[in-house]
């Protein structure tokens, strides 16, 4: 079985600041994906960015990046020089043999 | 190119009827998968689909049930609407389940009365 959590339930940034979102993904899988989707109001799951978990290195993708730590079971996002096209719902997500295990979701807020 | 299509995007149907929602999934992938994702959650995995076969289902009653065409498109029937089905139902495609990510659509709201 597989869990997914985020316990943010909600994150407000000013633009060009940075923000950090936190998740914890647990399974007993040696090998998985990890994935960042972000749900703005249009409700369609936009892929952030992708992590599989035998990479050392972390994943980059422009302004975003994790910081996966394995042993601690923590995949968190950060989102740098954050704009206003950036608020909406990010999703923390855990993939096994094609079954994407979603957390409950963090809102991003982006403040002018 | 286009993209993950669902149709259609909104519905409002009756407890007790029976709905059908389409997925036509991305040019080149061939693996279908549907998501219920209820009003302030995540999505949960509902069913796979890949080569006209259900390969993998979720933690949903036989209510529910699905079908994929040659043409990779796919259906998902709901049968005796429960207003608990009330949801959005996310269709994402991929290519044999590689785990690359998903392509999804933006889903079918139903409403459930």
């Amino acid at each position: 079985a597989q869990t997914v959590t985020q316990s943010q339930p909600e994150m407000s940034v000013q633009e060009a600041e940075t923000v950090t979102l936190s998740c914890t993904y647990d399974t007993s899988e040696s090998n998985y994906y990890l994935f960042w989707y972000k749900q703005p109001p249009s409700r369609q799951m936009i892929l952030v960015i992708r992590q599989e978990a035998y990479k050392q290195q972390n994943a980059t993708e422009n302004r975003f990046s994790v910081n996966f730590q394995k042993a601690a079971k923590s995949f968190s996002l950060k989102i740098s020089d954050s704009q206003l096209g950036d608020t909406a719902m990010y999703f923390c997500a855990g993939d096994s043999w094609g079954k994407l295990q979603f957390g409950a979701g963090t809102q991003v807020v982006v403040t002018p | 190119d286009a993209g993950v299509t669902q149709s259609p995007t909104h519905l409002i149907k009756t407890r007790g009827q029976q709905v059908t929602l389409r997925c036509s999934p991305k040019s080149g992938h061939d693996t279908v998968s549907w998501y219920q994702q209820a009003l302030g959650q995540g999505p949960q995995f509902i069913f796979q689909y890949y080569e006209e076969e259900e390969r993998q289902r979720g933690n949903f009653p036989d209510r529910f049930s699905g079908h994929q065409f040659p043409n990779y498109s796919s259906e998902l029937n709901v049968n005796a609407l429960l207003l608990g089905d009330s949801a959005l139902y996310l269709c994402a495609s991929s290519f044999q389940s590689i785990n690359y990510g998903y392509t999804f659509g933006s889903g079918t709201r139903l409403t459930v009365v």
